[in-house]
């Protein structure tokens, strides 16, 4: 595709259901993204990959959150036990980045509402 | 906590005026970015500039970069309503963090 694709757009959820939220970046793009922007806010890195390693996770809020990318190409965000204080919007974004030897332009996704009720 | 911090937070200004934006960062650097993101979009990249850079053109956007300050501005001359939105930094330490940013409202 020619960009950052996310699926589902909106996802509504009922407190406690698991959710898995999907992300195929653009295709080569060696490094991934994922942030979690809540209303009016700018977005909070949850996790970065590069190819299949997750080589930082330092922003995943509890270990309710896991995020996996196992060929290196699309990624999923799984929630568990989804709760209210969930509900943001999530973002993906990629890029040729290669950690410690400066960034390239990264291209985000047009993220994934989820709202938990 | 966050790389990039933004700001002022919110700037309102006349369509045809310049505004000026700025973000702090904390460790050294090999580049920095700006991006805008227009509600309930994402972000958009709008320019890059390397840490041996001090300053970037791109069409209306300015860019300059202070190593010494660890402080970067990005400036949008003679703005327009299409202008509205919400500008980030960010920087390639810590893998690519942002801050609050600073959401521009240009009034037509």
């Amino acid at each position: 595709g020619a960009g950052v694709s996310q699926s589902p757009r909106y996802k509504v959820a009922k407190r406690g259901q698991d959710v898995a939220l999907r992300c195929d970046p653009i295709s080569g793009h060696v490094s991934l993204f994922w942030y979690q922007q809540a209303l009016g806010q700018g977005p909070e890195f949850l996790t970065y990959f590069q190819n299949e390693a997750q080589l930082d996770k330092s922003g995943l809020p509890s270990d309710r959150f896991f995020a996996e990318r196992p060929e290196g190409s699309v990624s999923t965000l799984k929630i568990q036990r989804t709760q209210q204080e969930d509900s943001a919007v999530y973002l993906c974004a990629s890029s040729y980045l290669i950690r410690g030897t400066g960034m390239t332009e990264a291209f985000f996704g047009q993220g994934t509402r989820l709202t938990v009720v | 906590s966050q790389q990039g911090e933004e700001d002022p937070q919110a700037l309102s200004i006349q369509e045809g005026e310049n505004a000026t934006m700025n973000c702090s960062y904390k460790t050294s650097i090999n580049n920095l970015q700006w991006y805008r993101q227009n509600s309930g979009r994402g972000l958009v990249h709008l320019i890059l500039i390397r840490s041996n850079e001090r300053e970037k053109h791109s069409g209306r956007l300015r860019v300059t970069l202070d190593t010494s300050k660890k402080s970067s501005s990005l400036l949008i001359t003679a703005s327009r309503a299409a202008d509205t939105a919400s500008y980030f930094c960010a920087t390639d330490a810590q893998d690519m963090r942002f801050g609050a940013g600073t959401r521009l409202t240009v009034k037509p």
